[in-house]
């Protein structure tokens, strides 16, 4: 059974640059939720997404955005980037709700 | 406002001695409370979780006590390898409800010496 995949794992990016993440959950995993982890905050919730509605969103700025498509993959994008941005994106995937969580192995964003 | 708070954080561990860990949450609604292990270059892993109606849980070599008046829950890991040598992650969420989303400590680095 495959896990989550994330594409892709590393990225380094132009400040003011914009950026997309990608997602695929686990066959059948219906529910994604996307985290931001830096060494001085920790692991930070970002957004979840449920059948390609966002269900619930952490305190993110409207720079970071997120949709799901009709197969479960899901997208994050981040414009205008700032060198605060750099960090380890991580992926989440579960059948319907935190029970059950599988992260991916994270897709890793510099800003320089 | 850090509402989940992981200590020590850091821990240095002979080979098959314990490894406690401990959590603090604030927030009461909270009925779910995982722990996750993180090797360098990989997502976080469910270890083992808890809900506040049982005091303990065990699997295999870990186990986590609960104590829901204290609103603390720890982590231990019995025998430790160094394979064990990973990060931690403490928890806590409602499990269900429109808002319902991981609030993880900030994690501790544990390390097992051979």
């Amino acid at each position: 059974k495959a896990g989550v995949t994330q594409t892709p794992r590393y990225l380094i990016k132009t400040r003011g640059q914009q950026v997309t993440l990608s997602c695929s959950p686990i066959s059948g995993h219906r529910s994604v939720s996307w985290y931001q982890q830096t060494p001085g905050q920790g692991l930070q919730f970002l957004f979840e997404y449920f059948s390609e509605t966002q269900r619930n969103k952490g305190n993110f700025p409207g720079r970071f955005s997120g949709r799901q498509f009709s197969n479960s993959r899901s997208e994050m994008n981040v414009s205008t980037l700032e060198l605060g941005d750099s960090a380890l994106y991580l992926c989440a995937s579960s059948l319907a709700g935190l029970s059950g969580y599988t992260f991916g192995s994270g897709t890793r964003l510099t800003v320089v | 406002q850090q509402q989940v708070k992981q200590s020590p954080q850091s821990l240095i561990v002979q080979k098959g001695g314990i490894s406690i860990i401990n959590c603090a949450y604030e927030n009461t609604a909270f009925d779910y409370f995982p722990w996750y292990q993180q090797f360098p270059g990989k997502g976080p892993a469910l270890l083992i979780a808890i809900r506040p109606d049982v005091s303990e849980k065990k699997e295999g070599r870990f186990t986590i006590s609960f104590n829901k008046s204290a609103k603390q829950f720890s982590l231990h890991i019995m025998d430790s390898q160094p394979g064990d040598s990973a990060t931690y992650f403490c928890a806590a969420s409602k499990l269900t409800g429109a808002n319902s989303k991981l609030t993880f400590g900030k994690g501790i680095t544990l390390s097992v010496r051979p």
